[in-house]
């Protein structure tokens, strides 16, 4: 059973362009969350989602942030015109629907904004 | 505000040492759960404690929880050099769903070899 993937791993863009970072959740698996790690920091929360639904997304930033998850496919977190401050790690992770209480992490896209 | 946070923020041990991680949290919890992070990687779920239960083992982790105190300790016996990692407490909302979790700052450990 393979585990969350993410891709791509390593994203470089220079300011003013788009960033598209893509999770697969594990098999089975109905719900998916994006974090944000900046250097030396925790995880913060950004946004949950379940198939073609978005349930929290509190943590996403007003502007310049989407997220989806549609019936088919990879979820995808979408960084539109993106600038120095969104250079980050960004880490998604899925839960299954009869557990939710454990989140399973992939390895995480390391963006760099130029 | 911090829900979690833990201390020390570093913390430097020899090679079969034991290793005592602290959280600290401000808000009623579900439960708390430790997850380990290598450097350049994602996070791996070490162990998940409920708010009914004090303690709990898994291998060579002992986790604590002190409800009153709002704090949990993680220990590591007989340290290896492959557990030097980031080691972060983590707590879910206490309604509604398990949907997001809130992380500490970390604790960064390193294990002499």
């Amino acid at each position: 059973n393979a585990g969350v993937m993410q891709n791509p791993r390593h994203l470089v863009r220079r300011r003013g362009q788009e960033a598209r970072l893509r999770c697969s959740p594990m098999k089975g698996h109905s719900h998916v969350y994006w974090y944000r790690q900046l250097p030396e920091e925790g995880l913060k929360f950004m946004v949950y989602l379940q198939k073609e639904n978005i349930i929290d997304e509190s943590g996403m930033p007003k502007e310049r942030f989407s997220a989806e998850f549609p019936k088919e496919g990879p979820s995808i977190l979408r960084i539109q015109q993106v600038v120095r401050g969104d250079s980050a790690a960004y880490f998604c992770a899925s839960s299954p629907l009869n557990k939710q209480e454990t989140q399973y992490f992939g390895p995480g896209t390391r963006l760099l904004v130029l | 505000s911090q829900q979690g946070e833990e201390d020390p923020q570093a913390l430097s041990i020899q090679e079969g040492e034991n290793a005592t991680m602290n959280c600290s949290y401000k808000t009623s919890i579900n439960n708390l759960q430790w997850y380990r992070q290598n450097s350049g990687r994602g996070l791996v779920h070490l162990i998940l404690i409920r708010s009914n239960e004090r303690e709990k083992h898994s291998g060579r982790l002992r986790v604590t929880l002190d409800t009153s105190k709002k704090s949990s300790s993680l220990l590591i016996t007989a340290s290896r050099a492959a557990d030097t990692a980031s080691y972060f407490c983590a707590t879910p909302p206490i309604t509604g769903a398990n949907s997001k979790l809130t992380f500490g700052k970390g604790i960064t450990l390193s294990v002499r070899p």
